[in-house]
């Protein structure tokens, strides 16, 4: 039973187009998440939203924007793809208690390839 | 604003043996979590262990412990009897009152047989 399940694990596209990554989880989390993880593998916080709020990195595009239908998912929209958008995507999600660790579970990641 | 340093962009361990890496933060906030991730080739972040700050104990999981500085603002990973199965990137992380993870730029360890 996957926790957090990310589709597809591949993506190769040309520049311009646009496209999305979805984002599932089934741990009854209510944050989530999308982090980056660039050539060099550096991993950077791109959004986290539960249902009551959205924060999202100022040093990130508004071409990239995230959709929730609902608790469990948490889409990643990318639209007019360019070269540097090639990378790895994770998508994580945590529980949101009062006060305690935020241990956050991590999706499989989705490599994309902007050609 | 919140950064995480990892000075060892490669280590290396003889199977069996010990291994240290380590991890340096800062952070204004006094509430706050630290993690170890592990990133095999097969590219999944696997959480190794946590600490939570206000906690003097240093966490142990198993084959793997930290030690927790926080006066230096330090939290090293410590993988004893390594095996073949701990090669892997290792990642330090660090999570305040935003729930978002910092991460540090990841260690490349390599266990030889």
């Amino acid at each position: 039973d996957t926790a957090v399940s990310q589709t597809p694990k591949y993506l190769v596209t040309q520049m311009g187009n646009d496209k999305s990554i979805k984002c599932e989880q089934n741990l009854g989390h209510d944050t989530m998440y999308w982090y980056k993880q660039d050539s060099k593998k550096f991993l950077k916080i791109m959004f986290s939203y539960n249902n009551k709020e959205l924060i999202i990195n100022e040093t990130v595009p508004n071409r990239f924007s995230p959709k929730s239908p609902d608790k469990a998912h948490l889409n990643l929209h990318i639209n007019s793809l360019e070269l540097g958008d090639s990378a790895v995507y994770f998508c994580a999600s945590s529980s949101l208690p009062g006060r305690g660790i935020n241990e956050q579970y991590f999706g499989p990641g989705t490599r994309l390839t902007v050609t | 604003a919140q950064t995480v340093t990892q000075s060892q962009p490669e280590m290396s361990v003889q199977e069996a043996e010990t291994v240290t890496l380590s991890c340096t933060y800062d952070t204004s906030e006094s509430d706050y979590y630290l993690f170890w991730y592990k990133q095999p080739p097969s590219r999944q972040m696997i959480l190794v262990i946590r600490q939570e700050a206000y906690k003097q104990q240093n966490a142990t999981e198993n084959r793997f412990s930290v030690n927790f500085q926080k006066a230096a603002k330090s939290f090293s990973l410590k993988i004893s009897d390594s095996q073949l199965g701990d090669a892997a990137m290792y990642f330090c992380a660090l999570s305040g009152s935003a729930r978002q993870l910092t991460f540090g730029s990841g260690t490349q360890l390599t266990v030889l047989p």
